[in-house]
């Protein structure tokens, strides 16, 4: 049931894009995206809906393709601030549980 | 105001030990969440509250485990018998308990058995 998460890492320097993938082998109601720095908690970015739009968080947005079961999260303009691990966590509306993917570490560099 | 609060902060014991890791959710939230997150992995489900309803326990690595939550408030993680792979940090998180709504966590205990 955990999500796929691809890449495991990626390195950017400042103002390169990157995406993120994370799929899932069952039905999906929603996905979340969480960043963690290193050390900190995780921190929520955004709800991807079943039938919903893109969403935005300052320049990463995340999209949800429903046939394919997949969300992507797109980093763009990449700022240093950036740097931390990308979790997904996939929702499938029978309960409130989330399975989260293994993550991906992205370091941006000046 | 305030978020998940998580105590002790850090947490060193012997192996064999028992110890128990505290989580104080945010204020109305009716869903409470235990993760581990051993050293650069990922989130692994523990057990999850919702209200008055039985807690799903069904990440719970062994019988060594268990958690309760007294007065759908404050919650309780305890690990009996402690061994070496128990070290990890311990995260909590709480939510409004409906769909569609995110998980805010807490700091984390970092728990470390010699």
């Amino acid at each position: 049931q955990q999500p796929v998460q691809s890449p495991q890492a990626v390195i950017l320097r400042e103002g390169e894009d990157a995406v993120i993938n994370c799929s899932s082998s069952k039905a999906l109601y929603s996905v979340h995206w969480y960043r963690q720095k290193h050390g900190e908690a995780p921190v929520f970015l955004m709800i991807l809906l079943k039938g919903g739009e893109q969403m935005r968080h300052e320049k990463i947005s995340a999209s949800f393709n429903e046939k394919k079961q997949q969300s992507s999260l797109y980093l763009t303009a990449s700022q240093l601030s950036y740097s931390g691990t990308y979790f997904c966590g996939t929702e499938r509306g029978s309960d409130y549980k989330l399975s989260f993917g293994a993550g991906t570490t992205v370091t941006v560099r000046a | 105001g305030a978020g998940v609060s998580q105590s002790p902060s850090n947490k060193v014991t012997e192996k064999g030990k028992d110890v128990e890791l505290r989580c104080d959710p945010i204020s109305g939230h009716t869903a409470l969440y235990w993760y581990r997150q051993s050293l650069g992995q990922g989130l692994e489900f523990l057990i999850y509250f919702q209200g008055n309803s039985a807690p799903d326990k069904s990440g719970l690595p062994s019988d060594r485990f268990s958690a309760e939550r007294t007065g759908g408030s404050v919650s309780t993680l305890t690990i009996q018998r402690t061994q070496q792979e128990d070290s990890a940090v311990y995260l909590c998180a709480s939510s409004p308990g409906e769909v569609n709504q995110p998980q805010h966590f807490g700091d984390g205990t970092r728990l470390s058995i010699l």
